[in-house]
């Protein structure tokens, strides 16, 4: 099974300023089966990003994705309030579906 | 407008069994793929059961393995998943997902539908 490792657990940064976010899998993934997720409490979560790199619709330009075998990173550019919440990687090997842990991003 | 919604969801005891239910609109489910995933209180997303637009193939978390069944109608716009045998730590949120073809990932998803087993 692929682990997917995401870090940090929580990060705290203010509107405006850039988010880094990473996800480390424990074995090489197709980027074409890599996605991230956005999830606000109480709400189900909202695909954000499939193919590593690619926007679903309707998401913002701020959002952006990238990497390849091991290494995948979500970058928000300039933070908007709406912005605050958890995210997910999650990937498919054919067989199996897993998610990250998520990473927090909270308010500073 | 794409939806789905999810019913079924309630209080079991452990060993019990419920039978949840996603209707799906606003798009050809029976071109779709789709899952069910489900979310513990306070805790992350795992994946829990997969099913092919025509039913053919079906994959599962090897937590739920044996004890859950996903299935669905496509005459009925309706998917299921039938669990079984059921634990406290399956206590969770469920959500089904429309599968985004060929990408391995779930680009609509429903609010979800809350299952509590506990004695």
């Amino acid at each position: 099974e692929v682990v997917l490792t995401q870090s940090p657990g929580t990060v705290s940064l203010s509107p405006g300023e850039r988010a880094t976010l990473s996800c480390r899998a424990s074995q090489s993934v197709r980027a074409r089966h890599l996605a991230w997720y956005q999830q606000k409490p109480g709400q189900a979560p909202r695909l954000l990003i499939y193919d590593a790199s690619s926007r679903a619709t309707g998401i913002a330009d701020r959002f952006s994705g990238s990497g390849s075998g091991t290494d995948f990173t979500l970058t928000i550019s300039r933070l908007e309030p709406e912005d605050f919440a958890v995210y997910y990687c999650q990937q498919f090997d054919g067989a199996r579906y897993t998610f990250g842990q998520g990473t927090k991003l909270q308010i500073k | 407008q794409v939806h789905l919604v999810e019913s079924g969801g309630g209080v079991v005891q452990p060993g019990g069994s419920l039978r949840l239910s996603c209707a799906a609109s606003g798009f050809t489910f029976s071109s779709s793929a789709m899952h069910w995933v489900r979310q513990a209180p306070g805790k992350g997303l795992e994946w829990v059961a997969h099913m092919r637009s025509d039913g053919s193939k079906e994959l599962y978390a090897d937590s739920v393995k044996g004890r859950f069944t996903i299935s669905r109608d496509n005459s009925k716009n309706t998917l299921y998943l039938q669990t079984n045998s059921l634990r406290p730590e399956d206590t969770a949120v469920y959500y089904c997902a429309k599968d985004l073809w060929g990408f391995g990932a779930f680009d609509i998803w429903g609010q979800g539908t809350m299952v509590t087993v506990s004695s």
